[in-house]
């Protein structure tokens, strides 16, 4: 069964908007992290979040991480038709051993 | 370096056959997971090795099974198989350092086809 369960499933919006997909997980972790996916391929790692962060950045991606809530959001800004891909986060609660969520569909509209 | 590889990248079985996956992690990589993606889901943890001992395992029946060998590499084995394994086969390597793993980074994934 999947750990998490990211939202909207499905997202699409024009080039240069800012693309917003939330996270929700069910047990205590020792970080989250989220990935990438085109077509059904290998993921990507985009970034990690350790439990006792809050706020991380890398390049035009920004995460949260609300703890209290067991919820992380992953801002995309100025998106490009190339950030169009799956996106997932995934949590480690047990060393190393990740749950995915369902994942968020973004689609960038040149 | 060469990032983490996986063989074959395609792979067609008749139910009942027997299959196995091969992974290779990056160097100076000790651990390797198994991930199983059904179309349309996210990925499903079904082992974690660490210095070829077996560390975790999810919910998945008997008929999986994998193996870490001593210079890292793995590999996954499932038998009898059955037309809903069709799904694509994903091996992610890390790190061990100080404060506990680094990021996993995925191989391109064997896309296995059950008929």
């Amino acid at each position: 069964s999947q750990q998490g369960e990211e939202d909207p499933q499905a997202l699409s919006i024009q080039e240069g908007e800012n693309a917003t997909m939330n996270c929700s997980y069910k047990t205590s972790i020792n970080n989250l992290q989220w990935y990438r996916q085109n077509s059904g391929r290998g993921l990507v790692h985009l970034i990690l979040i350790r439990s006792n962060e809050r706020e991380k950045h890398s390049g035009r991606l920004r995460v949260t991480l609300d703890t209290s809530k067991k919820s992380s959001s992953l801002l995309i800004t100025a998106s490009r038709a190339a950030d169009t891909a799956s996106y997932f986060c995934a949590t480690d609660a047990a060393g190393n051993q990740f749950y995915f969520g369902t994942g968020t569909s973004l689609t960038v509209i040149p | 370096d060469a990032g983490v590889t996986q063989s074959p990248t395609h792979l067609i079985k008749t139910r009942g056959q027997q299959v196995t996956l091969r992974c290779s992690p990056i160097s100076g990589h000790k651990s390797v997971s198994w991930y199983q993606q059904v179309l349309g889901q996210g990925p499903q943890f079904i082992f974690q090795y660490y210095e070829k001992e077996e560390r975790g395992r999810g919910n998945f029946p008997d008929r999986f099974s994998a193996r870490q060998f001593p210079n890292y590499s793995s590999e996954l084995n499932v038998n009898a198989l059955l037309l809903g394994d069709s799904a694509l086969y994903l091996c992610a390597s890390s790190l061990f350092r100080g404060r506990g793993f680094t990021e996993a980074f995925f191989g391109q994934g064997t896309r296995l086809t059950v008929v």
